[in-house]
């Protein structure tokens, strides 16, 4: 069965501290892994790693890809209250059909 | 721009009710999807659509239906509403490529 696992289950940090989020997964015929941020209401896009593109980076954040360990990390530098969210791992599998599996999410909070 | 729209926001059903949440897209994207969201579980998939008048299960699919007349809509109906299915629900669609564009959610309580 295809599995997304994502660490921790919830973080609560300062302003200013660097955080690193964790996915790792289990999937026959891995196509790519997305990260999401989820506030209030629907999740957002952040970044898609493949084979061909396993380290992306925009403003603060970064993720890379370890097809090796079958993971990928999300890192926050000098987070701000309003990075905090839940943040959700997702993978695409094409065994057989074209499915997103999403993790279970990390919920952040960011204290003032 | 709307993107993908999800009505209605907020409801209330009794258990045995039943009711249609409903779920349109205007980016003519073939590839449609049902998740439900639980606390502290996730994104579960209930079912997909690969395009018009093609659906089918995903992970969670007992209780709920789905047809896929058009590109655009996407409705997910609940026949007997069971306290088991208070969650919120998201609708998303993608093209042939990645990522996924949600719409913003539908909370149902059954009580």
């Amino acid at each position: 069965e295809d599995k997304v696992v994502q660490s921790p289950l919830s973080l609560v940090v300062h302003e200013g501290d660097t955080v690193t989020l964790n996915c790792s997964y289990e999937v026959t015929n891995f196509r790519s892994l997305l990260w999401y941020k989820q506030e209030k209401k629907a999740p957002t896009f952040l970044f898609m790693l493949t084979s061909s593109g396993i380290e992306k980076k925009s403003g603060r954040l970064s993720s890379i890809l370890d097809k090796k360990e079958l993971s990928s990390i999300l890192n926050i530098t000098a987070t701000q209250t309003g990075d905090s969210a839940i943040y959700l791992c997702a993978v695409i599998s094409t065994s057989g059909t074209y499915k997103y599996i999403f993790g279970t999410g990390t919920r952040l909070k960011v204290l003032a | 721009n709307a993107g993908v729209t999800q009505t209605p926001k907020f409801r209330i059903l009794k258990i045995g009710q039943s009711m249609t949440l409903q779920c349109t897209q205007d980016m003519n994207h073939n590839y449609m999807y049902w998740y439900r969201q639980d606390p502290g579980m996730g994104l579960k998939l209930i079912y997909y659509s690969v395009g018009a008048g093609i659906t089918d299960k995903g992970e969670v699919p007992n209780g709920y239906n789905v047809s896929r007349s058009t590109t655009e809509d996407f409705p997910l109906r609940l026949e007997l509403a069971a306290p088991s299915q208070t969650s919120v629900y998201f609708c998303a669609s993608s093209p042939e490529h990645p990522p996924l564009h949600f719409g913003n959610g539908t909370r149902l309580t059954v009580t």
